[in-house]
């Protein structure tokens, strides 16, 4: 199975900031990645895809990059409703893995 | 507009059975695969594989094959899990999600609001 290292496993910033999340995999997923976020008590919401693609309706704040085995998540000028948590998840290989998931909170 | 309804929070003992019901509206359910998902309450999130909606044939993650059971009913746009006997490690909220991508390169874009399953004895 393809291993997704996901960091920080939590982190506090501050509004207006920018924040980065990284995602690494046990090896090259050929950017067969995605994001999710996902808010207390509600299902994951699909933010990224193909590693860089913006999903329908998420803010341009939102960004990804990365290739091979090192991908990251930012978003630029952090909103109050960004406050949630965030996974990773590799599609390029069964069975499907996600990162552990990084829990974004207001300082 | 596109939604997933699942059926409402399960609880049962050790070795009894659950089946879970997601219905898919605002879209043709035979275009687009539906997979399963497990989250423990705090952790993280665990594939449990995925059913082909035009053939009906499921795919099981490893650690789900044996007491897991993806099924159809195409004609009401639903998608169904069943476990049985059930464990205590299988208290989880599970999610349906739709995929999209191409070739088995899938990624979920809607995604079913959960159904959580408590076992306790």
């Amino acid at each position: 199975d393809i291993q997704m290292t996901q960091s920080p496993a939590s982190l506090s910033a501050s509004l207006g900031e920018t924040v980065t999340i990284e995602c690494r995999a046990s090896e090259d997923i050929y950017s067969n990645l995605a994001w999710y976020q996902q808010k207390p008590g509600n299902s994951p919401q699909l933010l990224i895809y193909d590693a860089n693609s913006l999903a329908d309706g998420v803010p341009s704040r939102f960004s990804g990059s990365g290739s091979g085995t090192q991908y990251s998540l930012k978003i630029n000028s952090l909103q109050s409703e960004d406050v949630a948590s965030y996974f990773c998840q590799q599609y390029n290989n069964y069975p499907y893995t996600f990162g552990a998931g990084t829990k974004l909170e207001l300082k | 507009q596109i939604q997933l309804v699942q059926s409402g929070p399960e609880l049962k003992k050790p070795g009894e059975s659950v089946k879970i019901s997601c219905k898919a509206s605002g879209y043709t359910f035979t275009d687009y695969a539906m997979h399963w998902v497990k989250q423990v309450p705090g952790k993280g999130l665990k594939w449990m594989g995925w059913i082909n909606t035009y053939t009906g044939k499921p795919t099981y993650a490893d650690d789900f094959k044996g007491r897991f059971v993806f099924s159809l009913e195409a004609s009401a746009s639903t998608a169904n899990l069943q476990i049985s006997n059930l464990k205590n490690e299988d208290t989880a909220n599970v999610f349906c999600a739709r995929s999209v991508g191409g070739a088995l390169y899938w990624y979920f874009d809607f995604w079913g609001p959960g159904t959580m399953v408590t076992v306790s004895s």
